[in-house]
This record gives C-alpha cells, sequence and structure tokens, in this order.
C-alpha cells in the first residue's frame, strides 16, 4: 500500500534555531517528491526532489531526496515566527500524489 | 489571469442535507482532484479526474460524488452517507498524469451542524 510517514508531528522551537523535518514514502511508480507549506488556507509549493543526493535551495529553506533508502529531509536554518506551518511532504505516482499527515512547526519569538 | 477557484469559502449546512462545491480552472488542466483534510491532518484524495468525462475514486470515496462534464470544471457533492463531512476541502488541478504539478485552489471549508 502506498504511503507517506513525516516526522515529527509537531515541533516547537525558538527562533534562530535549524530545524530538520523527515519525510518517507513508498509509492508506486514514483515519479517525484514534494514539499509545500500551508498557512490555514491552500498549500504553497517549496520543493520538488526528482534525483537523489541533489540539494535544493531556496534561502533559509533547503531539501534533498534519498531514491534508494525512500527518505527525504526539509532542513529550515535560522527560522524565524513567519516559518511557523505545516510542512506537508507528498510523494507523486503516475495518477495521484500521496500527501504525509504534515509536521506542525511552531517557531517561538 | 490563470488559476483555480472554488467557492464558496465557507459554508454551512444541517446534517442529512447534500451539498455541492465548486471547483473551475482556467489553466487549460487536463487532471483535476479533490482532497480532504482535517484538523492537524494531511491531504486525503477523494476523486482525481485524468480527463473529461472520466473519473476515479480515491482513498475516502465513500459519501462523495463527482461530475466531469466540462475540463474547467470538477464539482464535489458531499451527500448524506457521508459521516463526518465536516471538513477543509481543496481542488487541486495539473498536466495530465502529472500530479506533481498540480496547482491547489484556496479551499471551502465546509461545517455540518
Amino acid at each position: 500500500e502506498d504511503k507517506v510517514v513525516q516526522s515529527p508531528l509537531s515541533l516547537v522551537v525558538h527562533e534562530g534555531d535549524t530545524v530538520t523535518l523527515n519525510c518517507s514514502y513508498e509509492v508506486t511508480n514514483f515519479r517525484s517528491l514534494l514539499w509545500y507549506k500551508q498557512e490555514k488556507k491552500a498549500p504553497t509549493f517549496l520543493f520538488m526532489l526528482t534525483s537523489s543526493g541533489i540539494e535544493k535551495k531556496s534561502g533559509r529553506l533547503s531539501s534533498i531526496l534519498d531514491k534508494k533508502e525512500l527518505f527525504s529531509i526539509l532542513n529550515i536554518t535560522a527560522t524565524q515566527t513567519g516559518d511557523s506551518a505545516i510542512y506537508l511532504c507528498a510523494a507523486s505516482g503516475n495518477n495521484d500524489m500521496r500527501f504525509g499527515a504534515g509536521t506542525r512547526l511552531t517557531v517561538k519569538p | 489571469d490563470g488559476g483555480i477557484t472554488q467557492s464558496p469559502k465557507y459554508l454551512f449546512r444541517k446534517e442529512g442535507q447534500n451539498v455541492t462545491l465548486s471547483c473551475e480552472q482556467n489553466l487549460n488542466h487536463d487532471a483535476m482532484y479533490w482532497y480532504r483534510q482535517d484538523p492537524g491532518q494531511g491531504l486525503r484524495l477523494i476523486y482525481y479526474s485524468q480527463i473529461v468525462n472520466d473519473f476515479q475514486k480515491g482513498d475516502i470515496a465513500e459519501g462523495y460524488s463527482v461530475s466531469r462534464e466540462k475540463k474547467e470544471s470538477f464539482p464535489l457533492t458531499v451527500t448524506s452517507a457521508q459521516k463526518n463531512p465536516t471538513a477543509f476541502y481543496l481542488c487541486a488541478s495539473s498536466i495530465r498524469l502529472r500530479p506533481d504539478t498540480q496547482y491547489f485552489g484556496p479551499g471551502t471549508r465546509l461545517t455540518v451542524l
């Protein structure tokens, strides 16, 4: 059965901390791994990863995929209160995307 | 402006009533999707359609129905058979057979009283 598992489910940190969010997946005909940020509305796209070992970066956020271990991480450095959100991981097959339950990140001032 | 719209933003219904959620896109996408999100949870797939006049059940299709008569529109009906319909509903569209190109609508929050 296809599944995506994220950990931790919830995380509370202080501004300036670095966090690592985890995502493991098992999806038939895997095509890509996607990360989204959700703040009380529709998810907004962060990264799409298709190749192992190639880090993608956007400002303080970065992500990498390990297709051998079926695993991805999302790193956020120097966290800010504006990073507080639910971070969703999704694995794409041919027909649909399978989402994880999300990690709720809270960044305290 | 190209995009995907959902209406209404908030919807209240009495228990036992059917309700239809609207989803329209002008991105010329062949594929469309409906997801349900419950508090503290990720998105679960209800139905998806890769092409007009064709749709497939997702993981939690029971109590829901859809139609795809036009490329631009993919309405979702929440029937009285859905036992816990209160949730946040998201519609998305993508290039056919490329779900990783999905754009999301703003969502409809349905509350059943």
